[in-house]
């Protein structure tokens, strides 16, 4: 089957525009994880979802960033207003479990690499 | 929470084994270890995990000190397509973080 997908792969915007990125996790997948990955660093935790609830968000780094995955499988990271510090690439991973167990298999999309100018 | 301490950068010839080591002083008991690896442009994908008896899979082997203070990663015969960013993952307390670290650059040299 498909494996996570995301969408744009890339994004260059003004800095103060919104951008809404998508992910399309492996379907049947109960969790869901957002990563930021800056240049020639390794991915940072955004944020976690257990179907539609989002159980962790601790690693958003600002009331600028946003995530929704209302009906348990599509979710949005929606970044408002952005800055220049927020161009990286963003992840997107699935498993296939809930609960986040330590010994789950992550499988992460191709990633958005956002520019912001 | 705990972290992890890998080489910035290793070189292997081509069809050599290779031993990726990583340090992990702070684990807990019920921490399992992780190996990803990140072509370029590419996410993540994953390798092996364990948690206290060595692992061994189609890709790598993961071999796991008796104290389990560290972990090596084993490819066997590295390839060029082998050429990647490996990290060393542990999973946090509630499980739902990966604290990536920077990983080793592996360079593989034909």
């Amino acid at each position: 089957g498909a494996g996570v997908s995301q969408s744009p792969r890339y994004k260059v915007a003004k800095r103060g525009q919104d951008v809404a990125l998508r992910c399309d996790p492996i379907s049947g997948h109960v969790s869901l994880f957002w990563y930021q990955q800056a240049l020639g660093q390794g991915p940072e935790f955004l944020t976690y979802f257990q179907n539609e609830a989002q159980l962790d968000k601790s690693g958003l780094p600002s009331d600028r960033f946003f995530a929704e995955r209302p009906e348990g499988s599509v979710s949005t990271l929606k970044i408002q207003r952005t800055q220049q510090e927020d161009s990286a690439v963003y992840l997107c991973a699935s498993s296939l479990v809930a609960g986040g167990r330590r010994s789950d298999t992550q499988y992460f999309g191709p990633g958005t690499r956002l520019t912001v100018l | 929470d705990a972290k992890t301490t890998q080489p910035n950068s290793m070189e292997s010839n081509e069809e050599e084994p290779v031993h990726l080591p990583c340090n992990h002083s702070t684990i807990s008991g019920t921490d399992y270890i992780h190996w990803y690896r990140q072509l370029p442009s590419q996410g993540p994908e994953y390798v092996i995990h364990g948690l206290t008896s060595n692992v061994n899979n189609r890709m790598a082997s993961l071999a796991i000190a008796e104290d389990r203070k560290s972990s090596t990663l084993i490819l066997h015969r590295a390839t060029l397509r082998d050429a990647a960013v490996y990290y060393c993952i542990l999973r946090d307390t509630t499980g739902n973080q990966f604290y990536f670290g920077t990983g080793t650059s592996l360079t593989v040299i034909p």
